[in-house]
């Protein structure tokens, strides 16, 4: 199946910093990709759907100024948590390809301390 | 109420048990169903989908959707214990966003 990259797969760093987290579709574009928060023993919630070129569209209750998201190209796009707080500590995934064969990358593990 | 919802468990069974994984949902409108695996501290990975009532086999896993109840189920035949991780149903209309369940803990004892 379509691999697709995030990277990096766990950070620490200190509250009040920000954190990039990108994630990339290695053997196929992808227009639409999708950011997921998910908390320990708990599902996976959708934060936001990233569109190449325009607006990412949030979810309600996701904080668009704390979690900004950028699709510059067909395989990138990247999540940046502004202004950490120990609460943003969390499993971010993100995912893309077709309603029905969505590809997730490795995931990762933001910890903030 | 969740448009998804999924017994968390955990489910626990010896090494070459069947495995009924379940789920259930609200809006009738949902036309994709998936079966996703994840190990721990991984992104998930996709076992199957199907868009139609009836059964899907894939080797051990055959996905079975009644949309008339609105129920999906897992089965894993022949487990093993390589099988043990987070077993999630998602679901979905047309329009690319995954609706989850929250995920049934395995574990498949040698």
């Amino acid at each position: 199946g379509a691999v697709v990259s995030q990277h990096p797969s766990w950070v620490i760093c200190k509250s009040g910093t920000s954190v990039k987290i990108e994630c990339r579709s290695l053997d196929f574009q992808a227009t639409t990709m999708f950011w997921y928060r998910q908390f320990p023993k708990q599902s996976l919630m959708l934060m936001a759907t990233s569109n190449e070129g325009s607006k990412a569209t949030y979810e309600q209750g996701v904080e668009k100024d704390k979690f900004l998201i950028n699709h510059a190209s067909l395989t990138l796009s990247t999540l940046t948590v502004t202004s950490a707080h120990p609460e943003d500590s969390s499993f971010y995934i993100c995912s893309a390809g077709s309603n029905t064969e969505a590809f997730f990358g490795q995931g990762t593990r933001l910890t903030v301390v | 109420q969740k448009e998804v919802e999924q017994d968390p468990g955990p489910l626990s069974v010896p090494e070459g048990a069947i495995v009924s994984l379940n789920c259930t949902y609200s809006n009738s409108a949902f036309q994709y169903f998936m079966w996703y695996r994840q190990y721990s501290r991984k992104g998930p990975e996709l076992l199957m989908y199907t868009y139609s009532s009836g059964n899907k086999e894939d080797g051990r896993f055959t996905a079975q959707v009644d949309k008339s109840s609105k129920y999906i189920s897992l089965f894993i035949r022949d487990s093993q214990p390589s099988d043990s991780a987070t077993y999630l149903c998602a679901i979905t209309r047309n329009d690319y966003k995954l609706s989850f369940g929250a995920g049934t803990t395995v574990t498949v004892r040698a």
